[in-house]
């Protein structure tokens, strides 16, 4: 049974700081997901990734598969940015997504 | 853009009642899921279908879901007997391929009273 952790559970940062969200998950996977999920509950996909990094704007998501660990990024953070992000992970044969509990991050103005 | 959209936004049941939850998947797509999220807890799978079939289901989905696609546009999540405790947000997603980005649907909000 796959288990994907992330931290931190909240994260509240000051505009313009730079953020790192962290993920790890317990068995072998073949894609690994951020999300970002917006106040009124919608769920935007951000990135898949199955190896090294990815980059889209100001956002950065890499991964490591040895060490079974990912983190999200946010450079130049923005109060737009304030969200709950979310990482679910796949496994090889199966589409089902399974979900950490998310990062509450906050950016203040 | 295309995008997955969901129908009603809000639903508000008796328990005991069957409700249908409505999903317009984007038009290539072959994947269709359908997650749930209670208040306050993690996104969790339900099921995925392909093909005309279900491929993957949670210990969730016992017998009292079912999931169809009724017409070319259409994917549909009914839960026959409502209880309490299905209270939550209902995701639907699609994706072209099983290995592929999924794109969420806005999610229809589900009370049972």
């Amino acid at each position: 049974k796959n288990e994907v952790e992330q931290s931190p559970q909240n994260l509240t940062a000051q505009e313009g700081e730079f953020i790192t969200i962290n993920c790890s998950y317990s068995v072998g996977i073949s894609a690994l997901h951020w999300l970002q999920q917006h106040p009124g509950g919608g769920i935007v996909s951000l990135f898949m990734l199955s190896s090294g990094k990815k980059k889209h704007g100001r956002l950065i998501a890499t991964i490591n598969i040895q060490e079974k660990h990912s983190s999200l990024h946010i450079t130049a953070s923005h109060p737009r940015d304030s969200a709950v992000y979310i990482c679910a992970a796949s496994q090889g044969g199966s589409e089902k997504l399974v979900f950490g509990k998310g990062t509450k991050l906050t950016v203040n103005p | 853009e295309p995008e997955v959209t969901q129908t009603p936004s809000h639903q508000v049941t008796q328990m005991g009642q069957e409700v249908i939850l409505r999903c317009v998947p984007i038009s290539n797509h072959l994947y269709f899921y359908w997650y749930r999220q209670i208040l306050g807890q993690k996104v969790e799978f339900l099921v995925s279908f392909y093909n005309n079939e279900i491929s993957e289901k949670s210990e969730i989905f016992d017998d009292q879901f079912s999931v169809e696609r009724p017409d070319g546009s259409n994917f549909t999540l009914k839960i026959r007997s409502t209880k309490l405790e299905d209270s939550a947000m209902y995701f639907c997603a699609s994706s072209y391929d099983r290995n592929n980005e999924q794109f969420f649907g806005p999610g229809t909000r589900l009370t049972v009273l």
